[in-house]
């Protein structure tokens, strides 16, 4: 069955102090593997795609990777306007669906 | 490119009421999707569209439910017959068929059932 845990459920981060977010996939075939930010009330905001294992991408102090088994997203010297849950979802060849994990809600203190 | 828009952004109905909410998706995207979100978990999948073909529903949506895509642009949701356990917020996403399915959300609609 296709599945995605999310790791932390929540972080709490100094301003400044470097982490990373884990998202854990079981899918059989992977099309495509996607995060997202959510703000409390509002609706997911993407952030990147990632199709193979290898591939890098960034943006600003966001950085995703992924291998066969997971992705992460690493955030470095954050902001306190970085606190917001992060979702990962991953989409399955046979399938449009996203499966979502639960998210990572992030807290950064100034 | 205004994004993808949704209306309204709240509805407070009291069991056993219907609701309808609508999804305006990116004006060049041919595929829509709703998902079902509640507190402190993530998206779940309900339906989607490419053009106005209903192509997909999750075992979990019930007959309560329906959805509609008549011309292949905005699209409805229904809840017939509303229980406190509806109450979530309903996310309308959007996509461009191709490799790269990324799909871009809206703000949700906000239900709460009394």
């Amino acid at each position: 069955e296709d599945q995605v845990t999310q790791s932390p459920e929540a972080l709490r981060l100094q301003e400044g102090e470097s982490s990373s977010l884990n998202c854990s996939y079981t899918v059989s075939g992977l099309r495509g593997l996607f995060w997202y930010r959510q703000d409390p009330g509002k609706g997911p905001e993407f952030l990147f795609t990632l199709y193979s294992a290898g591939e890098e991408k960034e943006k600003e102090r966001l950085k995703a990777t992924l291998t066969k088994k997971e992705s992460f997203l690493h955030i470095t010297a954050p902001k306190p306007e970085d606190s917001a849950t992060y979702l990962c979802a991953v989409q399955a060849n046979n399938f449009n669906k996203f499966y979502f994990g639960s998210g990572t809600k992030l807290n950064v203190k100034p | 490119d205004t994004g993808v828009s949704q209306d309204p952004r709240h509805k407070i109905t009291k069991r056993g009421q219907n609701v309808t909410f609508r999804c305006d998706p990116i004006s060049e995207h041919n595929r829509l999707y709703w998902y079902r979100q509640t507190l402190g978990q993530g998206p779940e999948f309900l339906t989607y569209f490419q053009n106005e073909a209903q192509l997909e529903k999750s075992r979990l949506l019930s007959d309560r439910f329906s959805a509609e895509r008549p011309k292949g642009s905005f699209s409805t949701l229904e809840i017939q017959r509303t229980e406190q356990g509806d109450s979530a917020m309903y996310l309308c996403a959007s996509s461009l068929v191709s490799g790269a399915d990324t799909q871009y959300f809206g703000p949700g609609t906000r239900l709460t059932v009394l």
